[in-house]
């Protein structure tokens, strides 16, 4: 959890752009990601991206990273409520250990108001 | 994407019991994993379900604890042994198609140990 680093609330207006943020320590990233986890729900694949890239959107969904900086953001357009949830940052690397294993960052609480 | 069943959702039990998970996935993966969420934590990954073979597990988890098996590329299951209060977390089981980079979970499973 130390090497992935997200704050853990978010509160925004219905309507607003929401802006959820991530750092991470190791530089030989592969593919960083964004997971979604409502009440009592599973881990829901929301995007993920290719560490030579440096944005991707879908739909009302943007993810940046700056590579160099190690830092990765989810702006969600026109959030709604239903977009309340916990979002969490993750991360694969080639560490020498085991594939397919992401390191994950705490969670962001993000709450959508009225 | 993959469809994950994991059973049960959630119990409750008593310490110094076991209690064995399934995850059920609807079509042949190459690769199964099962992930411990504990209480306002990331999530931590236990082991790497091997077909066929014993499963392999990250620092801190061992197979007297976390026994694993996986008889076939669609099933597999997670025994927590002779629990304690401290062992009350969600676990996750999570699958990857070979060459894969994405990483799909279940629902998870919420323990609680009295």
């Amino acid at each position: 959890g130390e090497d992935v680093e997200q704050s853990l609330f978010l509160s925004v207006r219905e309507g607003d752009s929401s802006v959820i943020n991530c750092t991470y320590t190791d530089s030989s990233s592969t593919y960083l990601y964004w997971y979604k986890q409502e009440p009592g729900a599973g881990l829901q694949l929301l995007t993920y991206i290719f560490s030579n890239m440096d944005m991707k959107q879908d739909q009302r969904l943007t993810v940046l990273l700056n590579k160099k900086d190690k830092h990765l953001s989810l702006r969600i357009a026109d959030t709604q409520t239903g977009d309340s949830a916990i979002y969490f940052c993750a991360e694969s690397s080639d560490r020498g250990s085991t594939l397919g294993r992401l390191y994950f960052g705490r969670g962001t609480q993000l709450t959508v108001w009225p | 994407s993959a469809v994950i069943s994991q059973k049960p959702s959630r119990d409750i039990c008593q310490r110094g019991t076991s209690l064995t998970i399934q995850c059920q996935v609807d079509s042949q993966v190459t690769m199964m994993f099962w992930y411990r969420q504990q209480p306002g934590q990331s999530l931590t990954l236990i082991a790497t379900a091997n077909q066929g073979s014993e499963a392999t597990y990250e620092s801190g988890f061992v197979i007297d604890k976390f026994p694993i098996s996986r008889p076939n590329l669609t099933f597999s299951t997670l025994t927590v042994s002779n629990m304690s209060p401290e062992d009350s977390s969600i676990y996750l089981c999570s699958v990857a198609r070979a060459g894969g980079e994405k990483l799909f979970f279940g629902s998870g499973t919420q323990l609680s140990v009295l």
